[in-house]
């Protein structure tokens, strides 16, 4: 069975720190585009950060850069996301996905149940 | 930075067909993929590269996408299509993933 899972999130104060992971089970996550994707609550998909299948290339949105930095372990087949500096509007269900294919990147094929993250004093 | 606009809502009675639609300048020249969201649960794909399905997507599912237009298709439509539904690209100019703000399909 196919498995992606999140974990790391919970409840912070503003300018606060916290490390998502993700990891995956009968799926590889080598060789793939991988992506952190969040949603705040009622609201709609918001891209956060994409890392190339070999680190080489790492991608980010504006609304996180410089406070934000994605990670992945090939080894582990893990996904990370480092998060500094957090913001209150920060607060939002954070998603690992994992690319469809190796051919064209973006295409979200394998999603996370998501962690929950709640930047709040 | 690239923008993707969609409806807000749209409204459909079981076995109709319900068009989506995605806008973005000069969106035929780009792969557009679509998503749906239950309430609760993750993004599933349901139509990538503006035409192709993936497996276990009925049929009754498609895309098309032209000038400044893509448009998701949902034939005889159930009321487990109920959902949000989402369109996405990979913006090449700024190598940024790009999401629709959102369309709720109700099922009347």
């Amino acid at each position: 069975e196919v498995q992606v899972v999140e974990s790391g999130g919970g409840l912070v104060k503003p300018g606060g720190s916290l490390r998502l992971s993700c990891a995956a089970s009968g799926l590889t996550f080598s060789g793939y585009y991988l992506h952190w994707v969040r949603q705040a609550p009622g609201k709609g998909l918001e891209w956060v950060s994409s890392i190339s299948s070999s680190s080489s290339y790492i991608f980010n949105a504006d609304s996180v850069k410089g406070r934000f930095t994605v990670s992945r372990d090939n080894a582990k087949n893990a996904l990370y996301l480092q998060m500094n500096s957090l913001r209150a509007e920060d607060t939002a269900v954070y998603y690992c996905a994992r690319d469809r294919d190796t051919m064209i990147r973006g295409v979200i094929a394998h999603w996370g149940q998501g962690t929950l993250v709640t930047v709040s004093s | 930075s690239y923008v993707l606009t969609q409806p807000p809502s749209v409204s459909v009675a079981p076995g109709q067909t319900a068009t989506i639609i995605c806008g973005g300048n000069n969106i035929g020249s780009k792969n557009v993929h679509w998503y749906h969201q239950r309430p609760g649960q993750a993004p599933v794909l349901v139509v990538y590269n503006d035409n192709d399905r993936p497996s276990g997507i009925p049929e009754r599912f498609s895309g098309s996408n032209s000038g400044n237009t893509a448009t998701l298709t949902i034939s005889r439509v159930e009321a487990g299509d109920e959902a949000d539904y989402y369109c996405q690209v990979w913006d090449s100019n700024s190598d940024h993933v790009v999401f629709g703000g959102g369309t709720k399909l109700t099922v009347l």
